[in-house]
């Protein structure tokens, strides 16, 4: 099993639709969780960390579910430059150093 | 736009060439990392500075060598490099506090090993 799974899509939705992503972990000792965007060709950039009790930024709420070993992110109101990659990254300790683990993305286009 | 810069942003070697990948952070981290990205694979971590001290990813092969002079500067020193290398080389960087992190990436390297 994948330590960090994402479903790739593509996820194909409309302007305005509303799109959740999930992303499962393995490691139940995971310390810290994140979402990045990459838009082709180009870098990973941090779109929000995720915290134990839901957080929200405009447009995207991410929760975390460590019961169940998941984190989610959802996107309203989707707008055309929503479109890109969103990595799922969980952070834990590995023999007394971090390790970052990022999972393959799941890509987002968004169709006018 | 980032506080990490990478040169060159485009490289072509050949297997038998040595060339060196360059990595700046602006941002006053203790931390900097080099990571893989292949096409339809996750981000790979290669190497981590952190606070001086290098951890290594053991499955990365010996022909990539990491050199970090001071907390601001990573090299990728490459060398015999097969085609199967040919990838997006990504450098990052973090400040560290009480073990929670965020981390910035620079723009990266495109890499084609011929």
């Amino acid at each position: 099993r994948k330590e960090v799974e994402q479903d790739p899509g593509p996820f194909n939705v409309p302007e305005g639709a509303t799109v959740a992503f999930n992303c499962t972990y393995s490691n139940s000792a995971s310390q810290s969780f994140f979402w990045y965007r990459q838009d082709c060709r180009k870098e990973p950039k941090l779109l929000m960390s995720v915290y134990s009790s839901g957080n929200e930024d405009g447009r995207f709420t991410a929760q975390l579910n460590r019961a169940s070993q998941y984190i989610s992110l959802l996107i309203r109101d989707s707008k055309l430059s929503d479109s890109a990659t969103y990595l799922c990254v969980v952070t834990h300790m590995d023999t007394g150093r971090r390790a970052l683990t990022f999972g393959s993305g799941t890509r987002l286009q968004v169709q006018p | 736009e980032t506080g990490v810069t990478q040169t060159p942003r485009h490289l072509v070697m050949g297997m038998t060439n040595k060339k060196s990948l360059k990595c700046e952070q602006h941002l006053g981290h203790n931390a900097m990392y080099w990571y893989k990205q292949s096409a339809k694979k996750p981000l790979e971590l290669m190497f981590v500075y952190s606070l001086e001290e290098r951890v290594e990813n053991n499955s990365v092969p010996s022909r990539f060598s990491p050199e970090c002079p001071n907390s601001s500067h990573l090299f990728l020193h490459l060398h015999t490099l097969q085609p199967e290398d040919s990838a997006l080389y990504l450098c990052a960087s973090s400040q560290v506090v009480w073990g929670y992190e965020t981390q910035y990436f620079g723009p990266g390297t495109r890499l084609l090993v011929l």
